[in-house]
């Protein structure tokens, strides 16, 4: 089994419609992260987690909000999906500030 | 927040053939890996390196953390290395900043 796994792996969906990804992790690490890719271009943070407790905004986290219900689950929230949050989303983790980050297989969500 | 230049965009190579890409940074890091993202879409981590030299297998690494560059080095390419390979870095990753990539073609 995948040590990070997110769900859906892909999703289509209308303009307005609400729209939760999830990620869980196998690897009892206490930093969670959420990243946008567009085509041709690198991850961008969207917002990153160092405990249950403590969230922070990443570098584009306009329209998005996220959720820490665990160590091991951190969800990324759409609350009102538009067309260009059309992208592949990736949650990761990692265990200290000096150790290197872990990703997960990538969700595709596509915002007609 | 860090600026981060790969080089160069594109790169065409007949198997067999040894390569390197470049990383830059504006300003200082003390995180730094490589990725491969496959046709697929997944990201592979191939070296967490904020300075120093690392190897695997076909693969190696370099960072010079003082200069704020890293190199990433392939040699006798297979078709399997085909993709985009990324660097990214940052500090404690608060702030973890990926460059565009490179994209690697490997042909037969």
């Amino acid at each position: 089994d995948a040590d990070v796994t997110q769900t859906p792996r892909n999703r289509i969906t209308k303009t307005g419609k609400r729209i939760m990804l999830e990620c869980s992790q196998t690897k009892g690490h206490d930093r969670m992260y959420w990243y946008r890719q567009d085509p041709g271009l690198g991850l961008r943070l969207i917002y990153y987690s160092f405990d249950v407790k403590d969230i922070n905004k990443g570098e584009i986290s306009d329209g998005y909000s996220v959720s820490r219900q665990a160590q091991a689950k951190f969800s990324l929230s759409l609350e009102s999906a538009i067309p260009n949050q059309t992208a592949l989303y990736f949650c990761a983790t990692s265990d200290f500030s000096d150790q290197p980050q872990h990703f997960g297989d990538g969700t595709r969500l596509s915002i007609l | 927040g860090i600026q981060v230049e790969q080089s160069p965009p594109d790169l065409i190579l007949q198997e067999g053939a040894n390569s390197t890409l470049r990383c830059n940074f504006s300003d200082s890091v003390n995180n730094l890996q490589w990725f491969h993202q496959n046709p697929w879409g997944q990201l592979i981590n191939l070296f967490y390196i904020p300075s120093g030299t690392k190897q695997n297998g076909r693969l190696s690494a370099t960072t010079v953390a003082t200069e704020r560059y890293s190199l990433l080095y392939i040699s006798s390419s297979q078709t399997t290395d085909s993709g985009v390979y990324f660097c990214a870095g940052g500090y404690n990753f608060n702030k973890f900043y990926f460059g565009s990539g490179t994209k690697l073609n490997v042909k037969p």
